[in-house]
């Protein structure tokens, strides 16, 4: 397993501003998403960060509005630009640990934001 | 396209009440089946992945086991602490991501 950290913890902030996320592991990984918990729903997949590349983002989400980056193995950002309250979520980032063809996927505790 | 579907969205037990939850899924080729434990304002925490059907595995209260189109987390004689939203997922698409289903909420009262 690995012990992730995300910063902020919690944050609000005003319409058309941004924020940056970020998620600290404390071990190498290759493989580092970003999801989205909207209140009350379950988790929906924001992007694959891609060291040393640009991040794979999925349907709905594009890259100005959520620009990502993975300067190393250990650490990415993830930024949520001029926000709308719509915005307001949980941000999660995740890492992945395989062996062979089984594998654990562990989340951070989450970045609350709070769009006013 | 894969789906998950979990089942009751909501469950409250009387402590020692055991019960299952329910996670069925339509995916071409099985690569796992993930479930998670999460307490309000926290990240999910990892319990198990399956990834056979037969295959079952322990944690504490909680059993889990997968059949080709279902799998059920059990949960016998819960306290009040086992109380949070349980997460079944499955990997999305060809790569190692996971498609989430919306969960079960689980409350247990003394």
């Amino acid at each position: 397993s690995a012990v992730i950290s995300q910063k902020p913890s919690r944050d609000i902030c005003q319409r058309g501003t941004s924020l940056t996320i970020q998620c600290q592991v404390d071990s190498q990984v290759t493989m580092m998403f970003w999801y989205r918990q909207q209140p009350g729903q379950s988790l929906t997949l924001i992007a694959t960060a891609n060291q040393g590349s640009e991040a794979t983002y999925e349907s709905g989400f594009v890259i100005d509005k959520f620009p990502i980056s993975r300067p190393n193995l250990t650490f990415s950002t993830l930024t949520v630009s001029n926000m709308s309250p719509e915005d307001s979520s949980i941000y999660l980032c995740s890492v992945v640990f395989s062996a062979g063809e089984s594998y654990e996927q562990y989340f951070g505790p989450g970045t609350r934001l709070t769009v006013t | 396209e894969d789906q998950v579907t979990q089942s009751p969205e909501a469950l409250r037990l009387q402590e020692g009440e055991s019960s299952s939850l329910n996670c069925s899924y339509t995916v071409s080729g099985l690569r796992g089946l993930f479930w998670y434990r999460q307490d309000p304002g926290k990240g999910p925490e990892f319990l198990f992945t399956l990834y056979s059907a037969g295959e079952e595995k322990e944690k504490e209260r909680l059993k889990a086991t997968l059949t080709k189109k279902e799998s059920f987390l059990h949960i016998t004689a819960p306290k009040p602490e086992d109380s949070a939203t349980y997460l079944c997922a499955v990997p999305a698409n060809s790569g190692y991501a996971l498609n989430f289903g919306k969960g079960t909420s689980l409350l247990v009262t003394p």
